[in-house]
């Protein structure tokens, strides 16, 4: 059974820090790996997504890596921000949509202090 | 940009009364789905539909049902609220694109059950 972990759980850094979130998971057989933001009381917002044939993903100042073969997914934020303050997400999909779902991860709350 | 539009941000009902979420996306995904998202257990799939009257049980499929009579519509309901029934409630979709497939989701419905 896939499970997917995310630690830590909670991280404050103070602005203009780069910073690691990290994802873990226990089945290396994934169709891909999803990156999502959360505000407090919002949905979630999709911020990268990895096909399982890709290493990385970027946009603007993130960055997603995928290592299947440890089961490790890292998201990466360069130059923190005070708006980057945000619980932060990942999930995995084992099938199409069709026949499967996500699995998600308990996610990782950052405050960015300014 | 995808839109997924939940009817309500928040919703109180009582106890007993048959609830209905409503969930609309503007971008002809054949997949939708219902997941709630509570504190601690990060978020559950109660349901998913994959086509226009087609829909498949998720994890916690007790005490809710769903209609997919449009493309466009997923509508959740709970036939008779009880108070652990009170969660967020977050609505998504995706189009089956191979392992590129994104999920899209909407806002949120709070939905508190006194």
């Amino acid at each position: 059974k896939q499970e997917v972990t995310q630690i830590p759980a909670a991280l404050s850094v103070p602005e203009g820090e780069n910073l690691v979130l990290n994802c873990s998971f226990t089945d290396s057989a994934i169709y891909n790996l999803q990156w999502f933001r959360q505000d407090p009381g919002k949905g979630l917002t999709s911020l990268l997504l990895i096909q399982s044939s890709q290493r990385e993903q970027t946009s603007g100042r993130l960055n997603a890596s995928l290592d299947k073969s440890s089961g490790r997914s890292t998201l990466y934020i360069a130059a923190s921000q005070p708006g980057d303050s945000a619980t932060y997400l990942c999930a995995v999909r084992v099938k199409p949509s069709n026949t499967g779902k996500l699995i998600f991860g308990q996610g990782t709350t950052l405050q960015v202090k300014p | 940009d995808v839109k997924v539009t939940q009817s309500s941000r928040y919703l109180v009902k009582r106890t007993g009364e048959k609830v209905f979420l409503e969930c609309v996306q503007d971008m002809d995904h054949e997949n939708m789905f219902w997941y709630r998202q509570d504190p601690g257990l990060g978020l559950r799939l109660i349901y998913f539909s994959y086509d226009v009257k087609m829909k498949e049980k998720g994890d916690i499929p007790e005490g809710y049902s769903v209609s997919r009579e449009k493309k466009e519509r997923f509508s959740l309901i709970l036939e008779s609220a009880s108070t652990n029934q009170t969660s967020m409630y977050l609505c998504a979709s995706s189009l089956t694109q191979g392992t590129n497939e994104k999920l899209f989701f909407g806002s949120g419905t709070q939905l508190s059950v006194l």
